[in-house]
């Protein structure tokens, strides 16, 4: 059974404080990819993974950064927490081969204070 | 040019009628078109796929395609209340989206009542 999680289900940060969101697929997928979903505004794309070590910027790069250092694992990062990065954090991933197919992580739900 | 068009809803209709979800696009670039099913507090899963136009049909499932008017349908038969849930369309230029991943609607919310 194919599975992506998200390290935590809920997260409470400051402004200003540095976050990093964990995500983890078993599927040995090539691709991972991190979006934000916002009531209104829907999924946008922050940040894709093609590869280990690399990456590419989404819609809305701007304040975010990502680490892929092994295949299973995509991080992002917030290098300094901002009330507008309140929102719903969703990881996925896809193959290579199957590209038609990107697993959802559970998401996380992130309150920037 | 990625914007995705499609009524958020909520659309609420009664048990065991056919449902019609739809979204509009302006990217003629689009060729790979999906829908996500997104249950409260989880994430989106795939439901159906489709490349092009044409139609697919998947148990109670039906998606269309109609690539000359960028327009394209969910239908769903016999809807259960299971079937209670927010539905994403998403599309893209290049196969599982690609450098550019996913362009998503921002997803229409289903109620059917028992």
């Amino acid at each position: 059974d194919v599975k992506v999680t998200q390290s935590s289900r809920y997260l409470v940060k400051r402004t200003g404080e540095k976050v990093f969101l964990e995500c983890v697929q078993d599927m040995d997928h090539e691709n991972m990819f991190w979006y934000r979903q916002d009531p209104g505004l829907g999924l946008r794309l922050i940040y894709f993974s093609y590869d280990v070590k690399m990456k590419e910027k989404g819609d809305i790069p701007e304040g975010y950064s990502v680490s892929r250092e092994k295949k299973e694992r995509f991080s992002l990062i917030l290098e300094s927490a901002s009330t507008n990065q309140t929102s719903m954090y969703l990881c996925a991933s896809s193959s290579r081969i199957h590209q038609e197919t990107q697993y959802f992580g559970p998401g996380t739900r992130l309150l920037v204070l | 040019q990625k914007e995705v068009e499609q009524d958020p809803g909520p659309l609420s209709v009664p048990e065991g009628a056919i449902v019609s979800l739809n979204c509009t696009y302006s990217n003629s670039a689009f060729q790979y078109f999906m829908w996500y099913r997104q249950y409260s507090r989880k994430g989106p899963e795939l439901l159906m796929y489709t490349y092009s136009s044409g139609n697919k049909e998947d148990g109670r499932f039906t998606a269309q395609v109609d690539k000359s008017s960028k327009y394209i349908s969910l239908f769903i038969r016999d809807s259960q209340p299971s079937d209670s849930a927010t539905y994403l369309c998403a599309m893209s230029a290049y196969r599982g989206g690609g450098a550019d991943g996913l362009t998503f609607g921002k997803g229409t919310h289903l109620i059917i009542q028992p």
